[in-house]
């Protein structure tokens, strides 16, 4: 299976180092997200990029900074990062019907695999 | 913002039993109420969701219900199998179709004992 396929599956970082995690999806989808997987925590929307604008950033730390090029491919930049960051982080893909005369779709959200992230 | 908060966290159930997880969410106006499914080491899969204008659905061994007025909703899993053991999210959104609000729980694992 590879709708939404992200790269690397694992990553260890110091604290200095700067790091990106790339997700690309091949459904033909308008909006995709990053979401942050902790242990005993609820899946956290990180942001959301919806027909190519960033729409919800939830707070999260500067020191994460996302790059959507294009509808198909979404960045997540990593920098001076915190062992508090180590996490599994996920993409998403979707067909967003948020907006008025868009095409149909269910709004399901398709996972990546995840890329597992470890802050030394 | 939206709250919501799943039961229990962990789940053991013996091969054939019932199994069923409740949700509980905060904003009246949630109307859009799907589950995730993530077995161990692979990502989360929607198996299932409901809308407010319904009160259950069905598809298969897996069904889910919905009561607005108490603000909660449930996951029944019947004749459990094995491949169902994995840790199932609940979710609320404000918006039909766009996730940028959806809301997600903590997570129930759930345990099939052979």
């Amino acid at each position: 299976e590879t709708g939404v396929t992200q790269t690397p599956r694992h990553l260890v970082m110091g604290m200095t180092n700067k790091k990106s995690l790339k997700c690309e999806q091949h459904l033909g989808h308008n909006a995709m997200y990053w979401y942050k997987q902790s242990a005993k925590k609820p899946l956290e929307l990180m942001f959301v990029y919806n027909f190519k604008e960033q729409t919800e950033n939830n707070s999260v730390p500067s020191r994460f900074s996302p790059e959507c090029p294009n509808s198909s491919h979404l960045f997540l930049h990593l920098h001076t990062l915190q062992p508090e960051d180590s996490a599994l982080y996920l993409c998403a893909s979707s067909q967003d019907l948020s907006r008025p005369g868009g095409p149909s779709g269910t709004g399901e959200l398709f996972f990546g695999e995840g890329s597992r992230l470890t802050v030394l | 913002g939206e709250n919501v908060e799943q039961h229990p966290s962990t789940l053991s159930v013996q091969e054939g039993d019932s199994a069923v997880i409740k949700c509980t969410y905060s904003d009246s106006a949630s109307n859009y109420f799907p589950w995730y499914k993530q077995e161990l080491g692979k990502r989360p899969q929607l198996i299932i969701d409901i809308r407010s204008n319904v009160g259950e659905k069905k598809d298969q061994r897996i069904a889910v219900t919905l009561n607005k007025t108490a603000k909660h909703f449930s996951l029944h899993i019947t004749e459990t199998q094995p491949e169902d053991s994995a840790v199932y999210f609940c979710a609320a959104s404000l918006s039909n179709f766009g996730n940028e609000k959806l809301t997600f729980g903590t997570g129930t694992r759930l345990t099939i004992i052979p």
